[in-house]
């Protein structure tokens, strides 16, 4: 069984640019997670999708935004980019709410 | 959601068990104890969760107190592999877990 996967693996942009992060989650894993790590911090709860809803969303501003899509895969989109959204950015999946979560291997996003 | 308290760091020797304590004083009853581990920069790995009773699984053991108030993952070999920053979170809901710094585990050889 596929687990989770991400694209791209780095992304390099420059501030005040759009970022698109994409994600796979597992076959029949209905929601997906996102979620942001800064360097030798925790994990921070970004979005959650579930059935092609945004179900609930962290302390992020509204620049952060994404979507699932009706085969479950999802896009996080960062847009007017600053210094500090670099860091790596997690998916992860579920089958539901209260399940376990498979995280996929992130995308570090480098802004310049 | 509740918050949890790890040590910031173990060390264990390679081919002993290694106990990781969390504290969850302020746990409730419907909030599960999830455990995790990141190895260097990957994304992290479920390991084992529990709500009441004692869990095993191929990876691992998760001890419970009575009270519910702490836990104890325990690795009974470790070895190298098992080198990473452990996670242990408590929610009822996966977007609603808090994630800390977790214990950084060093197996050494």
């Amino acid at each position: 069984e596929a687990g989770v996967t991400q694209s791209p693996t780095h992304l390099i942009k420059t501030r005040g640019q759009q970022a698109t992060l994409r994600c796979s989650p597992i076959s029949g894993h209905t929601s997906v997670y996102w979620y942001q790590q800064a360097l030798g911090l925790g994990l921070q709860f970004l979005l959650w999708y579930d059935e092609g809803e945004e179900r609930n969303r962290g302390n992020f501003p509204p620049r952060f935004s994404g979507r699932q899509f009706p085969n479950y895969s999802s896009e996080l989109n960062v847009n007017a980019l600053e210094l500090e959204d670099s860091a790596l950015y997690l998916c992860a999946s579920s089958r539901d709410r209260r399940y376990e979560q498979y995280f996929g291997p992130g995308t570090r996003l480098t802004v310049t | 959601d509740a918050k949890t308290t790890q040590p910031p760091s173990m060390d264990c020797a390679e081919g002993r068990a290694a106990n990781l304590p969390c504290n969850h004083s302020t746990i409730s009853g419907n909030e599960y104890v999830y455990w995790y581990r990141q190895i260097h920069s990957q994304g992290p790995q479920y390991i084992i969760h529990g709500l009441k009773n004692n869990e095993t699984n191929e990876m691992a053991s998760l001890i419970i107190t009575e009270d519910r108030k702490s836990s104890t993952l325990i690795l009974p070999h470790a070895t190298l592999r098992d080198t990473a920053v452990y996670y242990c979170i408590a929610g009822d809901s996966n977007y609603q877990l808090i994630w800390g710094a977790g214990t950084k585990l060093i197996i050494k050889p």
